[in-house]
Parts: structure tokens; C-alpha cells; sequence
């Protein structure tokens, strides 16, 4: 069975620290890798990562993907306090499934001013 | 161009009703993908749709649950005859077409969160 395991489960910080969540997997033919934030409300796409694009940056975010030793992480510089949320880290496969997603439990990060 | 849209956004039902949760696609999306969300769990894949086809539903609970994505309106999540183990968050998601699958980014909704008295 796929399976997706993110740490920490929860994570509290101050304003301006920098967080590494981490998202290891084990799946059978693995595709891609999708980080989101869900508040409370829908989950909103943040990155995937692919064996052509191992590495994204978006502002004060950026993700890698460690193939070889199946993990994922993903970190966030000076952080704020609307980056609490809960992080999500989802893993597609190839074949004949290839549309389903398996979540992990998410990383729950928040903030403190 | 507006997101995926799902409604309710809360519902309430006791024991023994039928819940129906509807979801619109974003715009030019024609792949639907249910997923639920228990307390203290990860998401977890329900059913995958196409206009008028069910693909996979191999996420679907044997009994009491059903889904369809109509060629006009909203996919729609039954549920009949609830029980307090259904009460759960449940999130609709979509991709456009010729993506080749979920893994392709799927977008969410903003989720109906059931509570079943």
C-alpha cells in the first residue's frame, strides 16, 4: 500500500524563523510529489516535483525532492504569521492509477507574532 | 476564471437522511476526484469522474455512497442513510483535460464538512 508520512506533525515558531517540513514516501511507481496549504478552506497548490523538476522556489518558499531517498522537504525563510496552516504533502503514481493522490497527515504550522 | 466550487459548506443531517454534495469544476476542467477527510487524518481518495463516466470508485465505501458527474450540472456525492462515521470534511478536486491523470496538479475546493447527528 502507498504510503506518506510527513514530520513534524505539529510545529510552532516565531515571526521570522525558517521551517524545513519533511515528507517521506513509499510507492510503487512514483510520478510526482505535490505540496499544498490548506487553511480553513481548500487545500491551494503550492508546488510538484518531478523527476525533471527537483527543485521549485517560490518567494519564501522552495521544495526538493530526494528521489533516491524518497523525502521530500519543504522550507519556508522569515516566515510570517499567515503561513499558519496545515502543509500537505501528496504523491502520484504512474500507471494504471495514476490519478489518484495518497496525502500524508499534513504538518500543522503556526506562527506566533 | 472562478475556482472549484462545492455547496453546502457545512450540513447537518441526523441519523438515517441523505446527504448530496455537489461540486462544480473550474472552468475547462473535466476530471473530478472526491476525496474525504477524516479527523486527524490525511485525504483520502474516494472516486475519480468524467463527464457521464465513473472511472475509478474503488475509494468508494460498498454501500450507501454514490457519485455521478452529469454531462450538464455539478458531480454530485450521495450519501444515503447517514451515520455519525460519515461526518467528515469532503473535498472535490479537478484537472483539465488531456492532463493524463490526478497526478497532474489537481485543484481543490473549499469542501462541505458533514456533521451527522
Amino acid at each position: 500500500e502507498d504510503k506518506v508520512v510527513q514530520s513534524p506533525l505539529s510545529l510552532v515558531v516565531h515571526e521570522g524563523d525558517t521551517v524545513t517540513l519533511n515528507c517521506s514516501y513509499e510507492v510503487t511507481n512514483f510520478r510526482s510529489l505535490l505540496w499544498y496549504k490548506q487553511e480553513k478552506k481548500a487545500p491551494t497548490f503550492l508546488f510538484m516535483l518531478t523527476s525533471s523538476g527537483i527543485e521549485k522556489k517560490s518567494g519564501r518558499l522552495s521544495s526538493i525532492l530526494d528521489k533516491k531517498e524518497l523525502f521530500s522537504i519543504l522550507n519556508i525563510t522569515a516566515t510570517q504569521t499567515g503561513d499558519s496552516a496545515v502543509y500537505l504533502c501528496a504523491v502520484g503514481v504512474s500507471g494504471g492509477s495514476n490519478y489518484k493522490l495518497t496525502f500524508g497527515k499534513g504538518t500543522l504550522l503556526t506562527v506566533n507574532p | 476564471n472562478a475556482g472549484v466550487m462545492q455547496n453546502p459548506r457545512h450540513l447537518v443531517r441526523r441519523r438515517g437522511q441523505e446527504a448530496r454534495l455537489r461540486c462544480s469544476p473550474m472552468k475547462g476542467h473535466s476530471h473530478v476526484y472526491w476525496y474525504r477527510q477524516l479527523p486527524e487524518e490525511g485525504l483520502k481518495f474516494m472516486v475519480y469522474l468524467q463527464k457521464e463516466n465513473i472511472i475509478d470508485e474503488s475509494g468508494m465505501p460498498k454501500e450507501r455512497f454514490s457519485a455521478e458527474f452529469p454531462k450538464e450540472g455539478p458531480s454530485i456525492l450521495r450519501i444515503q442513510q447517514v451515520v455519525r462515521g460519515d461526518s467528515a470534511a469532503y473535498f472535490c478536486a479537478s484537472s483539465p483535460p488531456g492532463s493524463g491523470g490526478a497526478t497532474d496538479t489537481q485543484y481543490f475546493g473549499p469542501g462541505t464538512r458533514l456533521t451527522v447527528l
